[in-house]
C-alpha cells in the first residue's frame, strides 16, 4: 500500500515561530500536495509540486512556502506562524497522469498557533 | 466557479440502517469523482473513484453512483456499523492537471446504537 507519512500528528507553536511540516511518500509519486482543512471550508490547496525542485502555488499560498529537494519528501514552511494558520494540514501524493489515480493522503498534522 | 455541494451536512442513524449521502457538482470539464472517508483527526481515505463513463462502483458496503448528465453522485452505505461514523467527502477532478481537484465540505455521519 502507498504510504504518505506526515512527521507530526499534533504541533503547538508560538506566534512568529518558523514552522516546518514534513511529508514523505514511498511510492515514487511525481505529484505532492499540501492542503489545509478548516471546518465548513473543505480542503484548500496551499502548494503542489510535480517534480523535484518544482513548485506551484495553490489557492491559498500566502504565508507559506515549500521545499522539494528529493522526490519522496515535500516540506511545508510557515515563515512566521500566526494564529490564523491554526488548522489541520494534509499532505497528499499522486502519479502524474492516469486520471490522478493513486491520490493518497497522509494522516494529517493538527497545528495550533498560540 | 467550480463547486461541489454535499448534503446533508450531518446525519445520525441507528446501527444496521442504510443511508444515502448526496453530492452535486458544477466542475467543468469533468474527469472523475471520488468519495473519501475521513475519521476524526485523520487524513481522508479513498472509498471509490469513478470516471464520467461509469455510473456505479462498489467497495464492500459502500456503493457510489454517478449521473454525469445531471452532475450528481450519491454514496449509499448498507447495514451501517459504528465504525462508519466519519465525515464523507466528495471530490471532483477535471481533465488534466492533478492540482485542480474540487472538494466538498463533507457530510458528517454518526452511527449510534
Amino acid at each position: 500500500d502507498v504510504k504518505v507519512t506526515q512527521s507530526s500528528r499534533y504541533l503547538v507553536k508560538r506566534t512568529g515561530e518558523k514552522v516546518f511540516l514534513e511529508c514523505v511518500q514511498d511510492m515514487d509519486h511525481e505529484n505532492m500536495f499540501w492542503y489545509r482543512q478548516d471546518p465548513g471550508l473543505g480542503l484548500r490547496l496551499i502548494y503542489f509540486s510535480y517534480d523535484v525542485k518544482m513548485k506551484e502555488k495553490g489557492d491559498i499560498p500566502e504565508g507559506y512556502s515549500v521545499s522539494r529537494e528529493k522526490k519522496e519528501r515535500f516540506s511545508l514552511i510557515l515563515e512566521s506562524a500566526s494564529t490564523n494558520q491554526t488548522s489541520m494540514y494534509l499532505c497528499a501524493s499522486s502519479y502524474i497522469g492516469m486520471g490522478n489515480y493513486g491520490y493518497t493522503f497522509g494522516s494529517g498534522t493538527r497545528l495550533t498557533v498560540v | 466557479k467550480n463547486q461541489v455541494e454535499q448534503s446533508p451536512q450531518s446525519l445520525i442513524i441507528l446501527e444496521g440502517k442504510n443511508c444515502t449521502l448526496q453530492c452535486n457538482y458544477t466542475v467543468s470539464p469533468f474527469s472523475n469523482l471520488r468519495w473519501y472517508k475521513q475519521d476524526t483527526g485523520r487524513g481522508p481515505v479513498s472509498l471509490t473513484i469513478m470516471t464520467f463513463s461509469e455510473n456505479t462502483k462498489s467497495n464492500g458496503r459502500y456503493t457510489a453512483t454517478l449521473d454525469a448528465d445531471t452532475k450528481q453522485s450519491s454514496l449509499h452505505i448498507t447495514a451501517s456499523q459504528l465504525s462508519d461514523s466519519a465525515s464523507y467527502i466528495c471530490v471532483v477532478g477535471p481533465t488534466g492537471t492533478a492540482s485542480k481537484l474540487t472538494f466538498g465540505t463533507g457530510t458528517r455521519l454518526q452511527v449510534t446504537l
